[in-house]
């Protein structure tokens, strides 16, 4: 079942602009994961901070965990056109089911040039 | 990173026939394989996980005598889509768990593409 709400669920924005996405869930985790996709491709994997880690970085990518709030973002800096694609993020617990990922619905980004 | 590999990458076939789906680790050995489905302009779901020399276990709504999973070694995942109808017609992905400093992070195929006519 479909764990993560992220909003927005669409983004438009300039190239050199920054694109903010937020991603919260319901239950309690070990991790979160933010995924990228392009149309029609598989998954990327992007960056993966843990429930005992408050923030991440990895290039332009900066991503948030707020456990209080059961809520993540993941903000993207001086976006280029090749941003473009879905933005998804995944909940990991592993005290269930051996540690599936749980997706949200994902946030559609498109960069104009 | 670890590589998992799906083949084929793509398929068309007619109602009524079945279609096997492979997931590959290439370059490591998995225990435990996840099988998600995704619906255009939707996000994953996943379908069952997938249990190296033991059944599957499916998620609620899933048919698993519809949806035939096998992990007969710990590289290799199928997924066997029986009688297929048109609503089966989707992008399935498969992803291998490798336990990294106790993330076990998931490393995810590149998806096949299944289109029932």
């Amino acid at each position: 079942s479909q764990q993560g709400e992220e909003d927005p669920q669409a983004l438009s924005i300039q190239e050199g602009e920054n694109a903010t996405m937020n991603c919260s869930y319901k239950t309690s985790i070990n991790n979160l994961q933010w995924y990228r996709q392009n149309s029609g491709r598989g998954l990327v994997h992007l960056i993966l901070i843990r429930s005992n880690e408050r923030e991440k970085h990895s290039g332009r990518l900066r991503v948030t965990l707020d456990t209080s709030k059961k809520s993540s973002s993941l903000l993207i800096t001086a976006s280029r056109a090749a941003d473009t694609a879905s933005y998804f993020c995944a909940t990991a617990n592993y005290g269930g089911s051996q540690g599936n990922l749980i997706f949200g619905k994902g946030t559609k980004l498109s960069v104009k040039p | 990173g670890a590589v998992v590999s799906q083949h084929p990458s793509r398929v068309i076939c007619k109602s009524g026939t079945s279609v096997k789906i492979e997931c590959r680790s290439l370059d490591f050995q998995a225990t435990t394989m996840f099988w998600y489905r995704q619906f255009p302009k939707q996000s994953l779901m996943l379908m069952a996980t997938s249990n190296e020399g033991s059944k599957a276990t499916y998620e609620q709504g899933v048919e698993k005598d519809k949806f035939l999973i096998n992990h007969a070694s710990l590289t290799l995942s199928t997924l066997t889509v029986t009688s297929a109808h048109p609503e089966d017609s989707s992008f399935y992905i498969c992803s291998a768990n490798q336990p990294s400093g106790g993330a076990n992070e998931q490393f995810f195929g590149p998806g096949t593409r299944l289109t029932v006519l």
